[in-house]
């Protein structure tokens, strides 16, 4: 398969800071999808980045891909952000896709 | 516009039982994926389902199975439980037709005792 390391593990943020998480992958991959879990579990989609930048509010990701990272950035963050942030990719040659994730970046967001 | 719907929510089943866990797809979207995660890891990808067929599968033994309707829904089921199995089970849909986004479901938590 195709390994996907995220960080840092864990990061804790006074409300209002910046922040940026990273993730790599082992592999070339044609898809790669940023998602937010929140403390109920449900995954949100946040960004399908297979390369390129995006930007969505606050937030904002970059995909290398022939470098194998993307960045997620939360600019001015809320405690509304916190929770768990997922990094997923599929691989390059796959016929259809399966998605690898990454262990996951938790982020605490105190008031 | 539903997103993806799942249930049981939660359930508790004990060792050696079967679960039936089920999925409805957003609709527009006919492919649909099963992913399982443990207290504190990432999804891992179980199988995937189009057109009533599982066409992709991840590293999951034959207790696993699943079965797409015609409606695109879709079932989960376990046999044989053990308490490794133990985790909150999620449904993502995604479209055929262009990029592949998915879009997961709320999940069901199961418990083995």
């Amino acid at each position: 398969g195709i390994q996907v390391e995220q960080s840092p593990p864990d990061l804790i943020l006074q409300e209002g800071a910046n922040s940026t998480l990273r993730c790599n992958f082992s592999d070339s991959v044609n898809n790669l999808q940023w998602f937010h879990q929140n403390p109920w579990g449900q995954l949100i989609n946040l960004f399908y980045i297979p390369s390129g930048t995006k930007q969505n509010g606050r937030l904002s990701a970059t995909t290398v891909a022939t470098e194998r990272y993307s960045l997620l950035y939360i600019s001015s963050s809320q405690t509304t952000d916190s929770g768990v942030y997922f990094c997923a990719v599929g691989r390059l040659g796959d016929n259809f896709n399966k998605f690898y994730f990454g262990s996951g970046t938790k982020l605490n967001v105190k008031p | 516009d539903a997103g993806v719907t799942q249930s049981p929510t939660h359930l508790i089943k004990t060792r050696g039982q079967q679960v039936t866990l089920r999925c409805s797809p957003k609709s527009g979207h006919d492919t649909v994926s099963w992913y399982q995660q443990a207290l504190g890891q990432g999804p891992q990808f179980i199988f995937q389902y189009y057109e009533e067929e599982e066409r992709q599968r991840g590293n999951f033994p034959d207790r696993f199975s699943g079965h797409q309707f015609p409606n695109y829904s879709s079932e989960l089921n376990v046999n044989a439980l053990l308490l490794g199995d133990s985790a909150l089970y999620l449904c993502a849909s995604s479209p055929t037709s262009g990029a592949n986004v998915l879009t997961f479901g709320a999940g069901s938590r199961l418990t083995v005792l």
